[in-house]
């Protein structure tokens, strides 16, 4: 079946430094990938999304690239701040099917 | 316009009573979708109704069941409560066309003792 795994956190920073969460998938098909943050006590609130192979998401200096050879949805950002400190979410939807399968979850926590 | 509304917030109940959780997802959407979010087994599927009809269900027992309404607002409902039914209950509704993305509400935390 379909699933998706994630790098385990917390994954600690300083501000401003680079950040990769990595994110790997199984499906069939061609699902869509998704990017989820979650900060305390909120639900979940969609970072970015990318629906096709070679597609880039990208939102509030957040990216990520759908990379179908290496099964691969890999969530980057050049230079973090303190408010992006969340629990980040790699997700995918199959086809004609609105249910997400969702990573573990990443912690990150950026320190000024 | 308004977002994803789940009601209550928070809700307390003791073991054995069952609970009713309600979503009301935004405004002309008719897919919603529930998840379950704890933190050992993560987020977790429960449901996902378009038009009123359950299309798909998450590996979950028998006590946990839903309804979607005509006017898309939806409810899940747990019998018998469990001790590890504690949890936070999401909801998440979409337009259900392609390329569409889900908004979630900010959840209901529910807590079994």
């Amino acid at each position: 079946g379909n699933s998706v795994t994630q790098m385990e956190g917390p994954v600690t920073l300083s501000e401003e430094a680079f950040l990769t969460i990595n994110c790997t998938y199984t499906a069939t098909g061609y699902p869509s990938l998704f990017w989820y943050v979650q900060y305390p006590g909120e639900g979940l609130q969609l970072l970015l999304k990318a629906t096709k192979a070679d597609d880039k998401g990208s939102n509030k200096g957040f990216e990520a690239t759908y990379r179908k050879e290496t099964t691969s949805f890999h969530l980057e950002k050049g230079s973090v701040q303190v408010s992006d400190s969340a629990v980040y979410f790699c997700a995918l939807r199959g086809y004609n099917t609105d249910k997400l399968i969702f990573g573990t979850g990443t912690r990150l926590q950026v320190f000024p | 316009k308004a977002g994803v509304t789940q009601t209550p917030r928070y809700l307390i109940k003791t073991r054995g009573q069952q609970v009713t959780l309600s979503c009301s997802p935004i405004s002309g959407h008719r897919s919603v979708s529930w998840y379950q979010q704890t933190p050992g087994q993560g987020l977790q599927f429960l449901f996902e109704y378009f038009s009123e009809t359950q299309r798909n269900k998450g590996n979950f027992p028998g006590r946990f069941s839903g309804r979607q309404f005509s006017n898309s607002r939806s409810e899940m409902n747990v019998s018998t409560l469990e001790l590890g039914d504690s949890a936070l209950y999401l909801c998440a509704s979409s337009l259900r066309t392609d390329n569409t993305e889900a908004f979630f509400g900010q959840g209901t935390r529910l807590t079994v003792v």
